[in-house]
């Protein structure tokens, strides 16, 4: 079976320092990934998505980036984080076998 | 391009009366229709979906979903509500000509039930 990680669970961090989110996922081939920014518990805002290694697509300009160095590893990073950046962080895959996105279970970042 | 709109921000329900919660959508072609819950603090568990066939879909934990092609909805609906169905609920879309997966989230229902 597939299942996905994200670490940390929580971060602290101060104003215009860098940030480094992890998200693997497990028991497949070739995942479509996807990094979502949900903020106060509400909507969920596409933030990036790639169908490949080294293949990247950003949906919002902003301080952030997104690599991917291996199949099955997706990480979101900035270089000085800003209060705003504060929210919570999903990762999701999804493949050609499924139509659905499967979520981790999500990074809780504050930004003082 | 696709939307979904999910017209309540809160829906409240008292435990064992049936609850629905609302979606409607707009995608170019024909729709894939999603439903997800999240409970605080974790990320969103897929209940069900709509690909073709059958217009009413049964999911997890007793959720059901009806596909109305004419309204262009998509509601969840469950007989009889739990306390612990209490959450937040996101109906999404996508294009069937869509690649990538690419899901189109509504804003999120809340669902209050109350014992």
């Amino acid at each position: 079976s597939q299942t996905i990680h994200q670490w940390p669970a929580t971060l602290v961090q101060p104003v215009g320092s860098p940030l480094s989110l992890e998200c693997t996922v497990e028991g497949t081939s070739n995942p479509n990934l996807y990094w979502y920014r949900q903020a106060a518990g509400r909507g969920l805002q596409l933030l990036f998505y790639s169908v490949g290694i080294g293949q990247i697509s950003s949906e919002v300009p902003q301080n952030l980036s997104a690599s991917r160095p291996q199949d099955r590893q997706f990480i979101l990073s900035s270089k000085k984080l800003l209060l705003s950046d504060s929210g919570f962080y999903l990762c999701a895959w999804s493949s050609l076998a499924y139509n659905e996105q499967f979520f981790g279970p999500g990074t809780r970042l504050t930004v003082l | 391009a696709q939307s979904v709109a999910q017209p309540e921000d809160q829906v409240n329900v008292a435990e064992g009366n049936p609850l629905t919660v609302k979606c409607t959508y707009s995608v170019s072609g024909n729709p894939y229709l999603f439903w997800y819950v999240q409970y605080p603090n974790r990320g969103l568990q897929f209940l069900l979906k709509y690909i073709t066939g059958d217009n009413l879909v049964k999911g997890s934990y007793g959720f059901e979903a009806e596909f109305n092609k004419s309204q262009t909805s998509f509601h969840l609906k469950k007989p009889s509500a739990l306390v612990s169905d209490s959450a937040l609920y996101f109906c999404a879309v996508r294009d069937t000509n869509n690649a990538g997966n690419m899901l189109t989230f509504g804003g999120g229902t809340r669902l209050m039930v109350k014992p």
